[in-house]
């Protein structure tokens, strides 16, 4: 079946970076958009970002920007989001989701919502 | 950017009764551009309803979405035990995807 599954919980100390990574199955892998979407505890939903698979492009949250790299490794399916400089304030469970609409030979062919969500990885931030 | 303002913040109800949640964007989004997703605790949101109206792949028809421009509603025609939750609207309409603050409908 289509689904998203991302690596596991971490502990990491301010100033540290992460990196989590997101392998999709059961589609193929380079047709959707995959979007990362963070929300600390006992808050709402904050989007991140976005990359192209196929291409590999991004589109940032203005937020994040200098501090978020999202890449994505075709051969595994795999999308990663790397976030540096961390600080209390990234401690939170982490998404990545698919953008329900398919890509046409590559090319984005319109805007949808999030159809597909991984499990979420819980990032801890402490010293 | 563009806001999203989810109303009540908080929505007591018992199971049977209807609920009515309310999203309210800070310009158009058009009626093709706004998502409703469902969030139980400890797990991953859950697509609704897409274009405002449409309901996503296996989602009950008590759950319904309306609404252009501005103002949207999401309706749950009679409450089962299992919908009480957090429910969030999202704009896709443009960049940054925002999402309102959520709604929670507990059990009165």
């Amino acid at each position: 079946q289509v689904q998203l599954v991302q690596s596991g919980a971490e502990v990491q100390k301010p100033g540290a970076s992460m990196k989590i990574s997101c392998k999709a199955s059961g589609y193929t892998f380079t047709t959707y958009y995959i979007h990362w979407v963070r929300q600390a505890p006992g808050q709402g939903l904050e989007w991140m970002g976005v990359i192209n698979p196929s291409g590999g492009s991004t589109s940032y949250a203005q937020k994040f920007q200098g501090r978020v790299t999202m890449t994505r490794d075709t051969s595994t399916s795999t999308v990663y989001m790397e976030l540096s400089s961390l600080g209390s304030e990234d401690t939170a469970v982490y998404y990545c989701a698919r953008e329900g609409i398919p890509m046409v030979r590559g090319v984005r062919s319109g805007l949808d919502a999030f159809d597909i969500w991984g499990q979420g990885t819980m990032v801890t931030v402490s010293s | 950017e563009i806001v999203l303002t989810q109303s009540p913040g908080t929505l007591s109800l018992s199971p049977g009764e209807r609920a009515t949640l309310s999203c309210r964007a800070s310009q158009s989004v058009s009626s093709t551009y706004l998502a409703w997703y469902q969030q139980k605790p400890g797990q991953a949101p859950r697509l609704l309803i897409f274009g405002a109206s449409s309901r996503a792949t296996g989602i009950s028809d008590r759950f319904s979405g309306s609404g252009s421009g501005t103002d949207f509603t999401l309706t749950i025609s009679r409450l089962e035990p299992e919908d009480f939750a957090v429910f969030y609207c999202q704009q896709y309409l443009s960049s940054p995807r925002t999402f309102g603050q959520g709604t929670k409908v507990e059990i009165k």
